[in-house]
């Protein structure tokens, strides 16, 4: 079974704190994302890498930054966090070939940041 | 903008009864729309997906229909069981752009009741 393992399920952090949230993915996949979750936005696109050390842009990625400095290990960073990005996070995986692996992003269970 | 509306955002159904969750898209250039399911404290689980060569795809009790001139796709859950509570999400991508990105509708809270 393929995994991602987000690496905290809640965290709560100040106001201006840096923050990290880590990713773990145990499929070798090449695709890593990160989303965040809204109730009536759905999921949008912060940032994705499709190889280490490979970053690109998704549509909200103002706030935030992403290091992949090994392969299966993805991290969303929050330089100085804000009560606007309290939220849930997902991560997600997948194969780089997508049409031939059906284009399947696997997602871990996410992480419920609360900024104060 | 988004790219991909879907409706309606909460939807209650009787057990036996259909679920139709709707969704549609601006960007031609998309060429795969799968749907997700979400249960209550897990991650997105890919349930099924299309391509749109073709005007229906059926797994199961689940259905997508597939209208490539109105550029609308449709989830329909037949038989809806209490255990189909969940949130759905439509999505869309282009599949040669780098990452395969998906672009995720607003989502449906399903909730079927026994």
């Amino acid at each position: 079974d393929v995994k991602v393992t987000q690496s905290s399920r809640y965290l709560v952090k100040r106001t201006g704190e840096k923050v990290f949230l880590e990713c773990v993915q145990d499929m070798d996949h090449e695709n890593m994302f990160w989303y965040r979750q809204d109730p009536g936005l759905g999921l949008r696109l912060i940032y994705f890498s499709y190889d280490v050390k490979m970053k690109e842009k998704g549509d909200i990625p103002e706030g935030y930054s992403v290091s992949r400095e090994k392969k299966e290990r993805f991290s969303l960073i929050l330089e100085s966090a804000s009560t606007n990005q309290t939220s849930m996070y997902l991560c997600a995986s997948s194969f780089e070939l997508a049409s031939l692996a059906k284009n399947i992003q696997y997602f871990g269970a996410g992480t419920r940041l609360s900024v104060l | 903008q988004q790219q991909v509306k879907q409706s309606p955002q909460s939807l209650i159904v009787q057990k036996g009864g259909i679920s139709i969750i709707n969704c549609a898209y601006e960007n031609t250039a998309f060429d795969y729309f799968p749907w997700y399911q979400q249960f209550p404290g897990k991650g997105p689980a890919l349930l099924i997906a299309i391509r749109p060569d073709v005007s229906e795809k059926k797994e199961g009790r689940f259905t997508i229909s597939f209208n490539k001139s109105a550029k609308q796709f449709s989830l329909h859950i037949m038989d809806s069981q209490p255990g189909d509570s969940a949130t759905y999400f439509c999505a869309a991508s282009m599949e040669e752009t780098s990452g395969s990105r998906l672009t995720f509708g607003e989502g449906t809270q399903l909730t079927v009741n026994p």
